[in-house]
């Protein structure tokens, strides 16, 4: 079946840092979504992207939508304390339902 | 609130009993979504409703789960007969036809 692996799993950096998490597929996506998921808090959309090649910024935040179709890419700019938590990336799968990738979690150090 | 809204927030049974967990989606949404969070890892699917289709139940793990959704709003999550193993976050989210799906918090479920 489609699956989804994303990397790093973890990474542990130090505040105004920049980061970059990637996602790959084993089949062709039609959209990428990025989720983050604070600790006891279900996870929130971050960005969305619909079309391949397709890059959209949200803040200090930047996805990428691979011109392959089978990859996405998130970046993070001068990392703050408040972007601890665990990323996903999310596409769907053959039917309706979301694939979400296993996640990589973000800690940031003052 | 305009957001999805999960009850119980943590749930602590003894094994073997059943347990009923609460979803209410974003009003109009027509697409309801269950999820399992273990500690730690990601989400695993259980359940997809859509309109008035029948559900996708492909993601339940056993005949001990079932879902319901009446009048295409409110979703119970039923866990009959609780193994220890069941544990875990179990997580609803609700969306518009082809939009991202909306998360609640969660129910934090713990099996004695």
């Amino acid at each position: 079946g489609q699956q989804l692996n994303q990397s790093p799993q973890s990474m542990f950096i130090q505040e105004g840092e920049d980061v970059s998490m990637n996602c790959t597929s084993s089949s062709i996506f039609n959209t990428w979504l990025w989720y983050k998921q604070d600790p006891g808090e279900g996870p929130v959309l971050l960005i969305a992207l619909y079309k391949a090649g397709e890059l959209t910024s949200n803040g200090r935040l930047t996805a990428q939508f691979g011109i392959t179709r089978k990859d996405s890419f998130l970046n993070i700019s001068a990392s703050i304390p408040s972007d601890v938590g665990i990323y996903f990336c999310a596409g769907p799968g053959d039917t309706d339902k979301l694939i979400f990738g296993t996640g990589t979690r973000l800690q940031v150090f003052p | 609130g305009a957001g999805v809204s999960q009850s119980p927030s943590n749930k602590v049974t003894e094994k073997g009993k059943d347990v009923e967990l609460r979803c209410d989606p974003i009003s109009g949404h027509t697409a309801l979504y269950w999820y399992r969070q273990s500690l730690g890892q990601g989400l695993e699917f259980l359940i997809y409703f859509q309109g008035n289709s029948a559900p996708d139940k492909s993601g339940l793990p056993s005949d001990r789960f079932s879902a319901e959704r009446t009048g295409g709003s409110v979703s119970t999550l039923t866990i009959q007969r609780t193994q220890q193993e069941d544990s875990a976050v179990y997580l609803c989210a609700s969306s518009s036809y082809n939009q991202p799906q909306h998360f609640g918090d969660g129910t934090r479920l713990s099996i004695l």
